[in-house]
C-alpha cells in the first residue's frame, strides 16, 4: 500500500530565500510517479511538478525543483526565490503504475512566506 | 489548457438529504476520480472510475456514496443521506490514460451539511 509522509505541518521562509518541503514515500511498485500540488487559500489544486521513478535527472519547473533520492524514498520540493504568492498548502502525492492509478496524498505542509 | 469543471462551487444541504455533485471531465479522458478534503486536512481518495465501472474505492466510500457517468460528458457523485461529517471540499479529477501523468483537478465543490 502507498504511504506518503510530510513531516512539516508548517514552514516559514523569508521572501526571496529558498525553502525545502520534505516528502517521503513508501511503495513496493518499482514504477511510480511523484507529484507536488499547491493549494492556495482559494482551494483549487494546482499542479507544480512531476518526477517519474525511472527519471535519471531531478525534475525542474521554473522556480520549483524536486530533489529525488530514490534509495531514501524521498522527493523533496525546493522552491527558490520565494514570493509572497507562494504562501499556500503544498501536497506531495504518488501514483503507482501497477496500482489502480489513484493518486494518494500526504498530509500537506503550510508554507508562509514572510516579507 | 483544458479544464475539469465542477458544479456547484458551493452546496448547502440539510442532514439526511441527498446531494449530487457534478463534474465534467476533460473530454477525451478515460479515468475519473473523486477526492474529498475536510477543512484543514489532507486530500483523501474516494473512488476511481474507468470503462463505466468503479475500479477502486476507499473505505470512506461506503453504501451512502455512488458514482455515475450518465452520459458521455458528466461524472456525478451522489451522497444518499448526508451526515454532518460529509461536510468537505469534493474534488473531481480525470486523466487520459494509464500513465504516470498528473491528474487534472476541478476547482472543487464545497459541501456544507447543516
Amino acid at each position: 500500500a502507498q504511504k506518503i509522509t510530510q513531516t512539516q505541518p508548517g514552514m516559514f521562509v523569508q521572501e526571496k530565500e529558498a525553502v525545502t518541503l520534505d516528502c517521503t514515500y513508501d511503495t513496493s511498485d518499482p514504477s511510480y510517479g511523484l507529484f507536488w500540488y499547491k493549494q492556495p487559500s482559494s482551494g483549487e489544486m494546482i499542479f507544480l511538478i512531476y518526477q517519474g521513478s525511472y527519471d535519471q535527472q531531478n525534475a525542474t519547473e521554473g522556480r520549483y525543483s524536486l530533489n529525488f533520492q530514490k534509495a531514501r524514498k524521498s522527493a523533496n520540493l525546493v522552491i527558490s526565490a520565494s514570493q509572497l504568492g507562494d504562501s499556500a498548502m503544498y501536497f506531495c502525492a504518488m501514483r503507482e503504475v501497477r496500482g489502480n492509478n489513484d493518486m494518494r496524498f500526504g498530509a500537506g505542509t503550510r508554507l508562509t512566506v514572510k516579507p | 489548457e483544458p479544464e475539469v469543471t465542477q458544479t456547484p462551487s458551493h452546496q448547502v444541504t440539510q442532514m439526511g438529504q441527498e446531494v449530487i455533485l457534478r463534474c465534467v471531465p476533460i473530454s477525451n479522458h478515460l479515468y475519473f476520480y473523486w477526492y474529498r478534503q475536510i477543512l484543514g486536512q489532507k486530500v483523501e481518495f474516494l473512488v476511481s472510475f474507468y470503462n463505466n465501472e468503479i475500479s477502486e474505492k476507499s473505505e470512506i466510500f461506503d453504501d451512502q456514496f455512488s458514482v455515475e457517468r450518465p452520459d458521455g460528458s458528466n461524472f456525478t457523485l451522489k451522497i444518499r443521506s448526508t451526515k454532518l461529517e460529509d461536510s468537505a471540499m469534493y474534488f473531481c479529477a480525470s486523466i487520459l490514460q494509464e500513465t504516470n501523468e498528473k491528474l487534472f483537478f476541478g476547482s472543487g465543490t464545497q459541501l456544507s451539511v447543516l
